[in-house]
């Protein structure tokens, strides 16, 4: 199973606090991706990062931000919760960008916002 | 705007048969696409791959077609088991540095013995 770990696993928060979610990874792989799960809408992507210090926006980064300060680390913080941010939270990691390079998967983090 | 769309939510088939999983994209600059198989409580895991250059490509039972002119790929996987019951999805990404890899919303199937 290729190293990557997502952090908590499970949180249930209050409208409007601030919320990080931590992706660490041990494959020093070069990219590193947040998405979000929710029925009917599949995996949607919110971030991803290109190396360190580099992200850029996916199709749903409103009310999100990202920093990667070094290679292993990934996270994801929502600025003020809302409950429209409920959701299973999943982050991968690519060693590349070339179509061939499969990506590997945490566990997930399952987020509610009440 | 979703690019990479799936637009069957559920597929049922009996163990034996063939399961045909569909997915459509609208961007052009996609040139390779994955399907990855997801079980509950778990995370994705990939499962197989082709290159726009390519229009078939075979691993075991999982067969991967892609039509580029209709923007439309298919999992075919045969003969279908129990164990085969999951979530899958399709994803896509396009050519360059940027690393982008978008899904869709995923099919799920189920396999009766």
């Amino acid at each position: 199973d290729a190293g990557i770990t997502q952090s908590p696993r499970h949180k249930v928060t209050e409208t409007g606090t601030p919320v990080t979610l931590r992706c660490h990874q041990t494959e020093n792989h070069r990219y590193m991706y947040w998405y979000r799960q929710d029925p009917g809408h599949g995996l949607r992507l919110i971030h991803y990062s290109y190396g360190v210090k580099d992200t850029d926006k996916g199709e749903v980064s409103d009310g999100y931000s990202v920093s990667r300060s070094k290679t292993e680390d990934f996270l994801l913080t929502l600025e003020s919760a809302t409950s429209s941010q409920t959701s299973v939270y999943f982050c991968a990691i690519r060693e590349g960008a070339s179509g061939n390079t499969e990506a590997f998967f945490g566990q997930g983090t399952r987020l509610t916002v009440v | 705007d979703q690019q990479v769309k799936q637009n069957s939510p559920s597929l049922s088939v009996q163990e034996g048969r063939i399961s045909i999983l569909n997915c459509d994209y609208t961007n052009s600059m996609f040139d390779y696409f994955l399907w990855y198989k997801k079980y509950p409580a778990e995370g994705p895991t990939f499962l197989i791959s082709i290159s726009s250059i390519k229009d078939k490509n075979e691993d075991g039972r999982f067969t991967v077609f892609l039509n580029k002119s209709a923007k439309h790929l298919s999992l075919h996987i045969v003969p279908s088991q129990p164990g085969d019951s999951a979530v899958y999805f399709c994803a896509a990404t396009g050519s360059g540095n940027t690393g982008k890899l978008i899904f869709g919303q995923g099919t799920t199937l189920q396999v009766k013995p």
